[in-house]
């Protein structure tokens, strides 16, 4: 089946700067690609998702690009501020069953 | 507000108890997902309901036990409760496409 790695496992950068977190995925089937934010004790939330026909999908400071000849997909987040701080969880799925495989989550520290 | 509903927010009890946790999806979905999340740990998919019909499990234990009704609310039983069953246990809904929206959460105390 499925499995989706995730690094790094902390994540910790100066504020302003650049993050990037990447996820690989085993199933060349996957199509679908979310990153969920979650604050500490919230629900995880939808930032961002891409699909399997596209390379790359931009939303004003959050970016996720897809490589599907490697089976990897990465999150940019440029000009990180204080409120970026969170896990972020990354997942792939296959139409067929519409189920979520998780990866196990980055932590995102921003150092003021 | 994702339009998934939880209840309770809170709940504490003692081991060998059984409990109850209910999730309202958003208006239209018609599939309910169950999660568990341990404390600093990811998110343990536990059982997918579609439409009242069981659809995918993940890593339940026996104990524990899901339905989905007819209007589309869905019940998580947890039964003879352990320490380790503490946990945040989200519920999830989608309307038939992959993206999932999760509720608040219930957070259960387990003394």
């Amino acid at each position: 089946g499925e499995n989706v790695e995730q690094h790094p496992s902390t994540l910790s950068v100066q504020e302003g700067d650049s993050a990037v977190i990447k996820c690989t995925y085993s199933d060349s089937a996957s199509n679908y690609f979310p990153w969920y934010k979650q604050e500490l004790g919230k629900r995880p939330q939808l930032i961002i998702d891409i699909r399997s026909n596209v390379g790359e999908k931009k939303d004003q400071r959050i970016a996720v690009t897809l490589n599907k000849t490697a089976k990897h997909f990465s999150l940019h987040i440029t000009e990180t501020q204080p409120e970026d701080s969170a896990v972020y969880f990354c997942a792939a799925s296959i139409d067929s069953n519409y189920q979520l495989i998780w990866g196990a989550g980055t932590k995102l520290i921003i150092k003021p | 507000d994702s339009g998934v509903t939880q209840t309770p927010k809170h709940l504490i009890t003692a081991t060998g108890q059984r409990v109850t946790l209910r999730c309202s999806p958003r208006s239209g979905d018609l599939s309910v997902y169950w999660y568990q999340q341990s404390l600093d740990q990811g998110l343990q998919f536990l059982i997918q309901y579609y439409n009242g019909e069981e659809r995918a499990k993940g890593n339940i234990l026996e104990r524990f036990s899901a339905q989905q009704f007819p209007d589309l609310h869905s019940e998580l039983n947890l039964s003879s409760l352990e320490l380790g069953d503490s946990a945040l246990y989200f519920c999830a809904s989608s309307g038939g496409l992959d993206t999932q929206y999760f509720g608040p959460g219930t957070r259960l105390t387990v003394l």
